[in-house]
């Protein structure tokens, strides 16, 4: 199971920390990502950590966004500086086992003056 | 970077209609493609993976082909609760989905 929180409502500019705490299974021995939905449109992946540590950004998110894991807690974050109006939407974390086969619910980012 | 392109985008069909989604990528992605369906309000459910392995539990009206760079997710007749978004995925590096198919009932 994993389940999502730390979204909110922020200004452009401002950062934000994404949470996803899994149960069942270990986050340092699984490939996670994160995928995002804006209100009405499709799946964008964002960012993906494997199990032996690698990481990668959808070009939309390099630079701006860091995926990490902390074993301790058995949790996978995503820290977002420089949030935009278009990073706004749905967040999900997922595992990835063959194709992401564990989602989260989701948690919700509003990007807006 | 690889694009993954789907079609149609939108399709109506009675049910009991065999139904064919075709997803496209700009380059070969040798057998790394997944496929999801998304219903209204929920949350994205992994159909198959490894292009025609259906994953535990899904209905084995859904199967799925293709190599390279050609893919299909056939719905061999289509049930009332099929009305969804389908998206396929290329789920290597760059991890990339494609824009989505709106499955309706006529």
């Amino acid at each position: 199971q994993l389940v999502e929180s730390g979204g909110g409502l922020v200004q452009p500019g401002w950062s934000l920390r994404l949470s996803c705490a899994a149960s069942g299974f270990s986050v340092t021995n699984s490939d996670l990502s994160w995928v995002r939905q804006a209100p009405g449109k499709g799946l964008e992946w964002v960012s993906v950590i494997l199990g032996g540590g690698d990481t990668y950004y959808a070009d939309s998110v390099k630079g701006r966004f860091t995926i990490s894991r902390d074993s301790s807690q058995n949790t996978l974050y995503l820290q977002m500086n420089s949030l935009r109006d278009d990073d706004s939407g749905v967040y999900y974390c997922a595992r990835e086992f063959g194709g992401l086969d564990v989602w989260g619910q989701g948690t919700t980012v509003t990007v807006s003056s | 970077d690889i694009q993954m392109t789907q079609s149609p985008s939108f399709l109506s069909a009675s049910v009991g209609d065999r139904v064919t989604i075709t997803c496209r990528a700009s380059q070969d992605i040798t057998n790394y493609l997944a496929w999801y369906q998304q219903k209204p309000g929920k949350v994205p459910k992994l159909l198959m993976y490894v292009v025609s392995t259906l994953q535990s539990g899904v209905p084995s009206r859904f199967s799925g082909s293709g190599s390279g760079t050609d893919f299909t997710l056939t719905i061999s007749s289509l049930q009332p609760e099929d009305v969804a978004t389908y998206y396929c995925q290329h789920y290597n590096n760059p991890r990339t989905f494609g824009q989505g198919t709106k499955v309706e009932i006529k």
